[in-house]
């Protein structure tokens, strides 16, 4: 089956600065790769996501990047805000309908 | 309506209780999910219905039993649970084709604690 890795676990920064999370997946077959935030207390959102037919996707403050040769993917914030503060994870989903997540990274934005 | 409604939002039991956590979708999603969270941790997977059918079970003890009544209602049935249980449970759905509309949508989840 597949296995994602995640990294780093906890990632802190000003205010201001980027932030960049990055995971690794195992299965070739993965053609679909969604990010979601978590805020505390609240449910897992889908922030942005990926097909393996684009190397690249932007929603404002926020990107995400795939090399497939590599089998890895990224999260890019740009200008972090404090309200970027959560847990973050991300997924890839293979053959299957069911994703496989990474295990999460805690991001903290000091003001 | 792109919601996935969960309740009860909180619950508290006793570990001769029996309970039920219910969750609703009216996206015409065919797939729907439930998955356990502890804090911090990445969701779980407990159960996944297709088409009102059980199509994985990922080899949860039976003191939970996954309902699926229609295409949009999923119950998750509780007897005899142990205070390890005690989680966020999250509910969720999509298409289960894997087509171009292929993102899971989460419920807020239903917080349990047993004593």
């Amino acid at each position: 089956g597949e296995n994602v890795e995640q990294h780093p676990s906890t990632l802190s920064v000003q205010e201001g600065d980027s932030a960049v999370i990055k995971c690794t997946y195992s299965d070739s077959a993965s053609n679909y790769f969604p990010w979601y935030k978590q805020e505390l207390g609240k449910r897992p959102q889908l922030i942005i996501d990926i097909r393996s037919n684009v190397g690249e996707k932007k929603d404002q403050r926020i990107a995400v990047t795939l090399n497939k040769t590599a089998k890895h993917f990224s999260l890019h914030i740009t200008e972090t805000q404090p309200e970027d503060s959560a847990v973050y994870f991300c997924a890839a989903r293979g053959g299957s309908y069911i994703p496989t997540f990474g295990r999460g990274t805690s991001l903290i934005v000091h003001p | 309506d792109t919601e996935v409604t969960q309740t009860p939002k909180h619950l508290v039991m006793g570990m001769t209780n029996k309970k039920s956590l219910k969750c609703e979708q009216h996206m015409g999603h065919r797939a729907m999910y439930w998955y356990k969270q502890k804090a911090k941790k990445p969701p779980e997977l407990m159960f996944v219905y297709s088409y009102e059918k059980l199509s994985i079970n990922e080899s949860v003890p039976s003191r939970f039993s996954p309902e699926c009544p229609n295409s949009s209602l999923l119950n998750l049935h509780l007897h005899a649970l142990q205070p390890e249980d005690s989680a966020l449970y999250l509910c969720a759905s999509s298409r289960p084709d894997g087509g171009s509309v292929s993102e899971l949508f989460f419920g807020e989840g239903s917080r349990l604690t047993v004593l």
